[in-house]
């Protein structure tokens, strides 16, 4: 079953603006991470946050998480059009390999 | 780029071709993976080889045909697809349990197909 599931499915800004994803999970874990993918493309590794962090930044990334209510926000402050992208939270990954991923938050970045 | 490469980046092909995905990866990883992407879907895990060995096979049709040569190349080879297995399929791999980002896994660009 479906581990992440991002929201909003959908969000569209202007360039400059910040923008917040979220992301919650069913089961417990030991990490979470957030990866970018852009149009037709493959996925690019953006950060990783475990289970005993609670902040983490990573230039303009921010990616909170709290385990109490098993959520993951990811913000992206001042952002360009070169920020158009759809975003992944994923769990999972360890010895047994295996990452989740959930839809998505299609992210626009309107100049 | 991540160090993952994907050929071809795009293939048509009729219900009864016979075609062959590559993946490469350049990074000394011994884990890699296939993933199917469709549209409004999440990603879909296929496939996990650990060191040449399949540990993984997430309830895929027999159409699909993993081989694993040697730890950097992945193929999956396709045949008598069928219209809905039209999608992007990505191939990932991953650092050995134990070192550094063993948990993050690195894409290729992934590889285009339509079956019509």
């Amino acid at each position: 079953s479906q581990q992440g599931e991002e929201d909003p499915q959908a969000l569209s800004i202007q360039e400059g603006e910040n923008a917040t994803m979220n992301c919650s999970y069913k089961t417990s874990i030991n990490n979470l991470q957030w990866y970018r993918q852009n149009s037709g493309r493959g996925l690019v590794h953006l950060i990783l946050i475990r289970s005993n962090e609670r902040e983490k930044h990573s230039g303009r990334l921010r990616v909170t998480l709290d385990t109490s209510k098993k959520s993951s926000s990811l913000l992206i402050t001042a952002s360009r059009a070169a920020d158009t992208a759809s975003y992944f939270c994923a769990t999972g990954g360890g010895s047994n390999y295996k990452l989740t991923f959930g839809k998505g938050t299609l992210l626009t970045v309107n100049p | 780029e991540t160090g993952v490469t994907q050929t071809p980046r795009h293939l048509v092909m009729g219900m009864t071709n016979k075609k062959s995905l590559k993946c490469e990866q350049h990074l000394g990883h011994n884990a890699m993976y296939w993933y199917k992407q469709s549209a409004k879907k999440p990603l879909e895990l296929m496939f996990v080889y650990n060191f040449k060995e399949q540990t993984e096979n997430n309830s895929v049709p027999s159409r699909f045909s993993p081989e694993c040569p040697n730890s950097s190349h992945l193929f999956l080879h396709l045949h008598t697809l069928q219209p809905e297995d039209s999608a992007l399929y990505l191939c990932a791999s991953s650092p050995p349990p134990g070192t550094s980002g063993t948990d993050t896994q690195y894409f290729g660009p992934g590889t285009r197909l339509t079956v019509l």
